[in-house]
């Protein structure tokens, strides 16, 4: 149980291009649902808490017009890095919080590649 | 802000060692933690989390981590490892609101290597 995917697992686009990340949980349902960043060889950095039905929050530092998050139900939520540029290139990961035993479960991440 | 520090970034050790990995937080008021674990071309796997009650938890794998508030520590601990424990080791609180639907702050994560 409590398995949660992400698709793509890897995308390559071009600088200025949109990209769509989806983050889904598969057996839970989960009011709340995360996302980070990972750089090479760092940990993971938290950039905006997704709530389902409401606008999400992000951390200090992480523009909300660049990155858009939406949670339009209790399995999905989606990440569109907008106007994509190489600085953007990272891992991103995303997790749900399954309410049941108050514990986050991981994506196994998408590695995005801005040209 | 909540912090986490990780003292050892990259730990190698021979099969049936015993380990130890670190880890400091810095917010003195109510957290949850966890240590997660990452597989060479995984994703993070929960091993163990701690929210309340007997401050020595125990997890999957064997592995078992205490919880000490006085020094802010939530040590990993195993008594004998395996290859197959190579992994990249992370520790993450979360608080200061101390729990429900709060983000993870990680601790720079601690690369593991087990030799054969």
């Amino acid at each position: 149980g409590a398995v949660v995917s992400q698709h793509p697992s890897w995308v390559i686009c071009k600088s200025g291009t949109s990209v769509k990340i989806e983050c889904r949980s598969l057996d839970f349902q989960a009011t709340t649902m995360f996302w980070y960043r990972q750089f090479p060889k760092q940990s993971l950095m938290l950039m905006a808490t997704s709530n389902e039905g409401s606008k999400a929050t992000y951390e200090q530092g992480v523009e909300k017009d660049k990155f858009l998050i939406n949670h339009a139900s209790l399995t999905l939520s989606t990440l569109t890095v907008t106007s994509a540029h190489p600085e953007d290139s990272s891992f991103y990961i995303c997790s749900a919080q399954q309410q049941s035993t108050d514990t986050q479960y991981f994506g196994p991440g998408t590695r995005l590649t801005v040209l | 802000a909540q912090s986490v520090s990780q003292h050892n970034h990259h730990v190698i050790l021979s099969e049936a060692a015993s380990l130890e990995l670190g880890c400091n937080y810095s917010y003195g008021g109510t957290v949850n933690l966890f240590w997660y674990v990452q597989y060479p071309g995984q994703h993070l796997q929960l091993l163990l989390k701690y929210f309340s009650g007997d401050p020595l938890v125990k997890g999957i794998k064997g592995f078992e981590a205490e919880f000490i508030k006085s020094k802010f520590s939530f040590n990993l601990r195993k008594p004998s490892v395996q290859w197959s424990d190579t992994a990249e080791y992370f520790c993450a609180v979360t608080g200061p609101s101390g729990g429900g639907a709060d983000g993870l702050t990680f601790g720079k994560g601690t690369h593991l290597i087990i030799q054969p």
